[in-house]
């Protein structure tokens, strides 16, 4: 299994302008996560999706993030417009669910500097 | 609201030592207190895991030390070397219904020669 697949890996954009992260989960998994890592936060859960239904939408920062999964093996979330203050390693992790859903896989993540 | 807090955020160990990574929980109601290791570049792989009903879990190196009276748990990495660089986040959870999982700032290690 390839793990959890992120792109881009790296993301350049001038503040205003749409970004959008894409995720291909692990093949089987029944949850995924998008989660957000800075050096002064740490890792905030963004929101978490089960059997493709968002269950947990609280940690979105507002409405200039939108996060969609339209099926099993694909996620993406969209910041737009987005701003300087948005960059940040956004990383999707996807988990079994129903049998071991405490142990969560991660990608690669994306580095998005917003400028 | 930081439902775990983590110390140290940074750890300098020689080669060979004990590496000590502490953690706090508030909810008592977390049942599953995972480690997850981070190196550059990459995202986080859980790395140990324990459950409140045992006090010590080890798998080689690394043992996690857990507390439940005092809501405290720890990572110890023993005999610790250059390849154990890396950050280290200690998390909780609950098992049933929704399993969020809440992270702590995460501990830089590095482990010098």
């Amino acid at each position: 299994d390839a793990g959890v697949i992120q792109s881009p890996r790296h993301e350049v954009t001038e503040m205003g302008q749409e970004v959008t992260l894409r995720c291909k989960p692990i093949s089987g998994h029944n949850s995924l996560f998008w989660y957000r890592q800075t050096m002064m936060r740490g890792l905030e859960l963004l929101i978490y999706f089960n059997n493709n239904v968002p269950i947990d939408d609280s940690g979105m920062p507002e409405d200039r993030f939108s996060a969609k999964m339209p099926n099993a093996s694909f996620s993406t979330l969209k910041i737009q417009p987005s701003e300087p203050r948005d960059s940040a390693v956004y990383f999707c992790a996807s988990s079994p669910g129903d049998r071991e859903t405490e142990k969560l896989f991660f990608g690669s993540g994306t580095q998005l500097s917003v400028l | 609201q930081q439902q775990v807090k983590q110390s140290p955020q940074s750890l300098i160990v020689q080669k060979g030592g004990i590496s000590i990574i502490n953690c706090a929980y508030e909810n008592t109601a977390f049942d599953y207190f995972p480690w997850y290791q981070q190196f550059p570049g990459k995202g986080p792989a859980l790395l140990i895991a324990i459950r409140p009903d045992v006090s010590e879990k080890k798998e080689g190196r690394f043992t996690i030390s857990f507390n439940k009276s005092a809501k405290q748990f720890s990572l110890h990495i023993m005999d610790s070397q250059p390849g154990d660089s890396a950050t280290y986040f200690c998390a909780a959870s609950i098992i049933r219904g929704y399993q969020k999982v809440t992270f702590g700032i995460g501990t830089k290690l590095q482990v010098i020669p």
